[in-house]
Formats: C-alpha cells, sequence, structure tokens
C-alpha cells in the first residue's frame, strides 16, 4: 500500500517553461511534505519543504503547493533549467517519538531540453 | 566536512555471501538512516537509529542487520545475501532536537549491490 505517489514517472519540459510535479498522499497523518532532487550516482539532496499548516511555500524557482483536502502537493519550477534534469522524490513525514520519519513516492524523472 | 560517506560504491556478492555496508558521516547528527531504492520506486527505511547504541526496525528490515556503536558510523550487515537485496542502498543522516528543532535528511552518495 503506497501512502506517497508519484503517478507520472516522466516528464519533458523546454527550457524557459514551466515544470509541475505532482504528487498524492494517502495518510491524512502526514503533517510535513518535502522534495528531494536526485541525479544519476548521487544521493537524492533536499529541495524544499512545507508544512501542513501552510498552503504554499517558496524558495527562489521552487514553489510547493499543498492541498490538504485533496491530499496532493506539487513543485512548481520556473522557469525550468537544463540542469534541472534530475529524478524528483516527494516525500512525506508523520512525527512520532521515533522523530522524523519520510515515506518517500517513486519519483518522477524531469527532463527539460535547451 | 564530507558529510555522509559510503563504502563501497558498486559490489557483486554471490548468493549466500555476506558484507558490510559502511556508512560514516561526519555532522554529528544524532539520527541515521539506512534506505534501499529498488528500479522505479522509491526509498524505502531499511533500519534507523536515533542515537548511539539504539537501532530499530523500519519498513523493509528482513535480511538485513545494523549495528550503532558511535555517533559518526552506521553499518549494515547483509548475512545471507539474495537476489532480491539487489538494490541502490542509500545512508542518511538528520539532527533532531524535537519536533521543533530537526533538520532534514542528508544523504550519502549510495552503494549499488548486485547479487547473483
Amino acid at each position: 500500500d503506497q501512502q506517497v505517489k508519484q503517478n507520472s514517472p516522466s516528464l519533458s519540459v523546454q527550457e524557459g517553461r514551466i515544470s509541475i510535479l505532482n504528487c498524492d498522499y494517502t495518510n491524512s497523518m502526514f503533517d510535513y511534505f518535502l522534495w528531494y532532487k536526485k541525479y544519476p550516482a548521487e544521493g537524492p539532496t533536499f529541495l524544499i519543504s512545507i508544512s501542513s499548516i501552510k498552503d504554499k511555500n517558496e524558495d527562489g524557482r521552487f514553489t510547493v503547493f499543498l492541498n490538504k483536502s485533496a491530499k496532493h502537493l506539487s513543485l512548481h519550477i520556473v522557469p525550468s533549467q537544463p540542469g534541472d534534469s534530475a529524478v524528483y522524490f516527494c516525500a512525506a513525514s508523520v512525527w512520532n517519538n521515533a522523530g522524523n520519519m519520510l515515506t518517500f513516492g517513486g519519483g518522477t524523472r524531469l527532463m527539460v531540453k535547451p | 566536512n564530507a558529510g555522509v560517506t559510503q563504502t563501497p560504491k558498486f559490489r557483486i556478492l554471490k548468493i549466500g555471501q555476506s558484507m558490510t555496508l559502511q556508512c560514516t558521516q561526519d555532522m554529528n547528527h544524532n539520527y541515521m538512516y539506512w534506505y534501499r531504492q529498488d528500479p522505479g520506486m522509491g526509498l524505502k527505511l531499511i533500519y534507523y537509529s536515533v542515537g548511539a547504541g539504539i537501532t530499530d526496525k523500519g519498513e523493509v528490515p528482513n535480511g538485513y542487520n545494523v549495528s550503532r556503536s558511535t555517533t559518526e558510523d552506521f553499518p549494515l550487515r547483509l548475512e545471507l545475501a539474495a537476489p532480491s537485496q539487489t538494490s541502490v542502498y542509500f545512508c542518511a543522516s538528520s539532527y533532531y532536537g524535537g519536533r521543533a528543532n530537526q533538520e532534514t535528511q542528508y544523504f550519502g552518495p549510495g552503494t549499488r549491490l548486485l547479487v547473483l
């Protein structure tokens, strides 16, 4: 039972345009959401996060939107650059006494064409 | 400051062999994690540790063991390798100081393991 799903395995976008990556979750207890970026042969690196008490968080070209009623979040990249080509993982967590355990989606491969 | 380092980068094992995947972090993080990533899948938590001497199972612990004798090191042991353990393994660490004071997880570059 996948609690975090990224239904698009890949996405291709022209340089300069907007990239929109989507993520759905089923566990209403999740209270913190993150996006990680992964290049080949490297570990994932943190990109941006959002708390469940917010509906938007922006960091430069990257904005994450959270729709709690729909259990959906999205990552917008504007404008997209060729260096953004990578696999993007959505992750969610629910706090417990053991800390911040992350549940990951399957990833979306973004290709930004020059 | 090297962050999270993992060795080896790549290893081929025969069925039934054993090996230890090494993970070291130099950020003085109290929390450490082991994940595996299968093709087309997200990362699944194998084991985690909240501090030296304390470990606990994650989502997919079967076939693995861990130990945490120091803050810096968190090795993952495969005792009897099986083809189902072919995967990419990532170690991660984070600082956790309570719900209001926590950092995101920092990942190592991964170990690619092939069991034949």
